[in-house]
């Protein structure tokens, strides 16, 4: 059974830092690994998608890695901003006829101050 | 373009009353459907889903039940709620052979 655990649980840091998510899985046998952005109260916006055959991706100040043989991803984000502040997910996807069955995270919670 | 839509957004039911939560697709057809619950101090875990009308896979016993009636519609129920099915729950959609998923606004479920 996929686990997928992210640290840290919850993070602050001062708005144009630069700063790092981490994300372990237990099953290296994944489809693709996928992080989202959740705001209070709301649904989850996704930010990257990662193929189990790629090893990053990138869009704007997000960068998303991969290493499925040691079982983690990092979300990387560049010049943190206050509008960043939300919970970031990872999640796990199998594949087979529904990719959409995922294994999340707790998620990290982030905070960014002015 | 697709869109996904979830009703209610919030609602308070006491303890043992009935439960039906819908979830809508539009701008697409024969969707993947999934129903996610996010309790408190715990990650999102997925309940059902759905890869054609009338075919429901329960992912964790419950007591809840899902079904879907109309291609792009799925719905989860509850006979009699309990106080452990409070919680967000996230309706969500993709395509068959698809990457990408989707996720409705979600709704919030206080039971009392």
């Amino acid at each position: 059974k996929q686990e997928v655990t992210q640290i840290p649980a919850a993070l602050s840091v001062p708005e144009g830092e630069n700063l790092v998510l981490n994300c372990s899985f237990t099953d290296s046998a994944i489809y693709n690994l996928q992080w989202f952005r959740q705001d209070p109260g709301k649904g989850l916006t996704s930010l990257l998608l990662i193929q189990s055959s790629q090893r990053e991706q990138t869009s704007g100040r997000l960068n998303a890695s991969l290493d499925k043989s040691s079982g983690r991803s990092t979300l990387y984000i560049a010049a943190s901003q206050p509008g960043d502040s939300a919970t970031y997910l990872c999640a796990a996807s199998a594949g087979g006829t529904s990719y959409g069955k995922l294994t999340f995270g707790q998620g990290t919670i982030l905070t960014v101050h002015p | 373009s697709q869109t996904i839509h979830q009703w209610p957004a919030t609602l308070v039911q006491p303890v043992g009353s009935p439960l039906s939560l819908e979830c809508t697709v539009e701008g697409t057809s024969n969707p993947n459907l999934y129903w996610y619950r996010q309790a408190a101090g715990r990650g999102l875990q997925l309940l059902f889903y759905s890869v054609g009308i009338g075919q429901i896979s329960s992912e964790v016993p419950q007591n809840l039940s899902a079904s879907r009636p109309q291609d792009r519609q799925f719905i989860l129920s509850s006979k009699k709620l309990l106080l452990s099915d409070s919680g967000f729950y996230l309706c969500a959609w993709d395509r068959s052979g698809g990457n990408t998923i989707y996720f409705g606004e979600g709704s919030w479920l206080t039971v009392v």
